[in-house]
């Protein structure tokens, strides 16, 4: 089974642009959650999706949104970057669904931003 | 909602022993282990559910006290293997996972 798949694995951009990150998430996975990885800040969590609903948020201004489609792929976006979004962006997936958060989260390998 | 980890790093030699504190001003309903290693994604170590809880595989374990909203991660015997950043996950309810700011481990010979 392959596992979580994040494209593309490397990005860089100037100030001010946008930025769109992808994760197809393990077969049968219907849960897929990102995260913002800084070496300060550890994994801090952005949002979770299941079947095509955002169902919880974290503390991250309107600039960062995702969104899934229905063959549970997610995308997330980020808006007039600034160099503060400068992260490894990591997205994980679950199975069945993650109601109880009682299943593990497999991890994506991420995508590093880096922005000028 | 962000859980606190202590230590932020440690160093041991192989063979020693090492034990990582994971704390919450929320109740927890939830407790997951993770390693990184250097480059690479998460990987899963355990869940612990249920105050009073311990589990554990080959030389790593991990208990979980409820009422002091706390888990401990015990790594004994470590070997070169183990080192790597833990992050513990708490989940409070909301049916997501808040991580510790990590513990970067590291195992010399």
């Amino acid at each position: 089974k392959a596992g979580v798949t994040q494209t593309p694995r490397y990005l860089i951009k100037t100030r001010g642009q946008q930025v769109t990150l992808s994760c197809s998430p393990i077969s049968g996975h219907r849960s897929v959650s990102w995260y913002q990885q800084t070496p300060g800040q550890g994994l801090q969590f952005l949002f979770e999706y299941f079947s095509e609903t955002q169902r919880n948020k974290g503390n991250f201004p309107g600039r960062f949104s995702g969104r899934q489609f229905s063959n549970s792929r997610s995308e997330m976006n980020v808006s007039t970057l600034e160099l503060g979004d400068s992260a490894l962006y990591l997205c994980a997936s679950s199975f069945p669904d993650l109601a109880t958060t009682n299943e593990k989260l497999f991890f994506g390998s991420g995508t590093q931003l880096s922005v000028l | 909602q962000q859980p606190v980890q202590s230590p932020q790093a440690v160093i041991l030699r192989e063979g020693e022993d090492a034990v990582i504190n994971c704390s919450s001003s929320k109740a927890l309903y939830s407790v997951h282990w993770y390693r990184q290693k250097h480059g690479e994604a998460p990987v899963f170590l355990m869940i612990l559910l249920k105050g009073g809880e311990q589990k554990g595989h080959d030389k790593i374990s991990a208990s979980f006290n409820e009422k002091k909203q706390q888990s401990s991660l015990y790594l004994t015997a470590s070997q070169l293997s183990y080192s790597g950043t833990y992050f513990c996950g708490t989940e409070a309810g909301a049916n997501n996972l808040f991580f510790g700011t990590g513990t970067r481990l590291t195992v010399i010979p």
